[in-house]
């Protein structure tokens, strides 16, 4: 099984502060890597899928990069509403796994 | 708006079978692909496995002969079934549309199945 490890495991940041959350794949996925966004109690939300796609409805502030073993997710202008899990997933060979998440607090 | 909507038992007894259905409203079945997941309760994430509406699956291997994932066209619904399940099954379960470029668009509102006699 492909290996997902996110870092950092939690972020604390500011309100418009750039907070950047790293996903890596133990082997190549090219750019088939998912990106959510999870609020307690909820199903997870699709932000980026391809890597770098923004999902329909996703503010702008949200974007994606990277391919092959390593993968970014950034949120530009962070704001109190973006308080969440994140977690990447591959969906290049099966079994398809996913991060363990990234935790983002604000200060 | 596509909605999808799990529904089944939320107390399953060891050893016995989990049986879970997601119902597909306000869209098409055909031409996706139809996949559960579960997160258990440290919050960790699992895909389980997939169905196309030619009714191709692919599971996850860690689940071994347990699991079968069946879909009913005529329905608009695809079950999960997961057989001889442990206290290590306790999830929550989600169905989720797959609408290719790994794009997993359409979540259920997922369910808590716990598994305790």
């Amino acid at each position: 099984d492909i290996q997902m490890t996110q870092s950092p495991s939690s972020v604390s940041a500011s309100v418009g502060d750039r907070v950047t959350i790293t996903c890596r794949a133990s082997q190549g996925v090219r750019n088939w890597l998912v990106w959510y966004q999870q609020k307690p109690g909820k199903a997870p939300n699709l932000l980026i899928y391809a890597a770098s796609n923004l999902q329909g409805g996703v503010p702008s502030r949200f974007s994606g990069s990277g391919s092959g073993t390593d993968f970014t997710l950034t949120i530009d202008s962070v704001q109190p509403e973006d308080i969440a899990t994140y977690y990447c997933q591959q969906a290049s060979s099966f079994p398809y796994t996913f991060g363990q998440g990234t935790k983002l607090q604000i200060k | 708006q596509l909605q999808l909507q799990e529904s089944g038992p939320g107390l399953v007894k060891p050893s016995e079978t989990l049986s879970l259905t997601c119902t597909v409203s306000g869209g098409s079945i055909t031409g996706s692909y139809w996949t559960w997941m579960r997160q258990f309760p440290g919050k960790g994430l699992e895909w389980i496995g997939d169905i196309y509406h030619s009714g191709s699956t692919n599971y996850n291997p860690s689940l071994g002969s347990r699991v079968t994932v069946s879909i009913d066209l005529s329905k608009s619904l695809f079950s999960l079934k997961l057989r001889s399940v442990t206290a290590a099954d306790t999830a929550v379960y989600y169905c989720v549309r797959h609408a290719g470029d790994s794009r997993y668009d359409y979540w259920g509102q997922g369910t808590l199945v716990t598994v305790s006699s």
